[in-house]
């Protein structure tokens, strides 16, 4: 079983719709909860991070985890063209927060 | 420049070649890493360095062998590599905490294949 699960799509949504993207994981240990986005031909940036339990949001951007269920989600509101992008997913323990555990990433595509 | 920086950005090798990967931070960051990041797999952790020293080796294999002279710079050196290395390599830098987060910045990768 793979640490971190996240569904490759791709996912494709008209503009202005609200996006959900989802991780689950397996290991408990994990702390620190962070959401990157990929350009194509890019590195990944940072978009979303959280710690522990609970909602951040940011602009037209909420992330949310549930470490009950171990379980996070990003939801992008009112989104754009511009938001085409992969979205990776990414985690690491208290101890060894350098050692991110990413998700495969999710393509998403806003039709205009 | 500004962040994080990658030489070359597309690099073709055979498999008897060697080659090396450049990575220039201009963050005054004090660890650098090196992942890896296959078609449809998730971004593997290679490398870690903290203030020069290397941290963490995530089973790599010793075809790869990174060099990191300072806190700014950081080598991958490429040998006898296989086509299953094809990949894009993207190196990272984070200012380097001892605890919580640590968030790091990557840079635009180099997309190797191997012959």
């Amino acid at each position: 079983q793979k640490e971190v699960e996240q569904d490759p799509g791709p996912l494709s949504v008209p503009e202005g719709a609200i996006v959900s993207l989802n991780c689950t994981y397996s290991n408990s240990a994990f702390q620190y909860f962070m959401w990157y986005r990929q350009y194509s031909r890019k590195g990944p940036e940072l978009l979303m991070y959280t710690y522990s339990s609970g909602n951040k949001e940011d602009g037209r951007f909420t992330a949310q985890v549930d470490k009950s269920s171990k379980y996070i989600s990003l939801f992008i509101r009112d989104s754009q063209p511009s938001d085409s992008a992969t979205y990776l997913c990414a985690m690491s323990r208290r101890e060894g927060a350098q050692k991110l555990v990413f998700g495969q990433g999710t393509r998403l595509t806003i039709n205009p | 420049e500004t962040g994080v920086t990658q030489t070359p950005r597309h690099l073709v090798m055979g498999m008897t070649n060697k080659k090396s990967l450049k990575c220039e931070q201009h963050l005054g960051h004090n660890a650098m890493y090196w992942y890896k990041q296959s078609a449809k797999k998730p971004l593997e952790l290679m490398f870690v360095y903290n203030f020069k020293e290397q941290t963490e080796n995530n089973s790599v294999p010793s075809r790869f062998s990174p060099e990191c002279p300072n806190s700014s710079h950081l080598f991958l050196h490429l040998h006898t590599l296989q086509p299953e290395d094809s990949a894009l390599y993207l190196c990272a830098s984070s200012p380097g905490s001892a605890g919580g987060t640590d968030t790091q910045y990557f840079g635009p990768g180099t997309r190797l294949t191997v012959l």
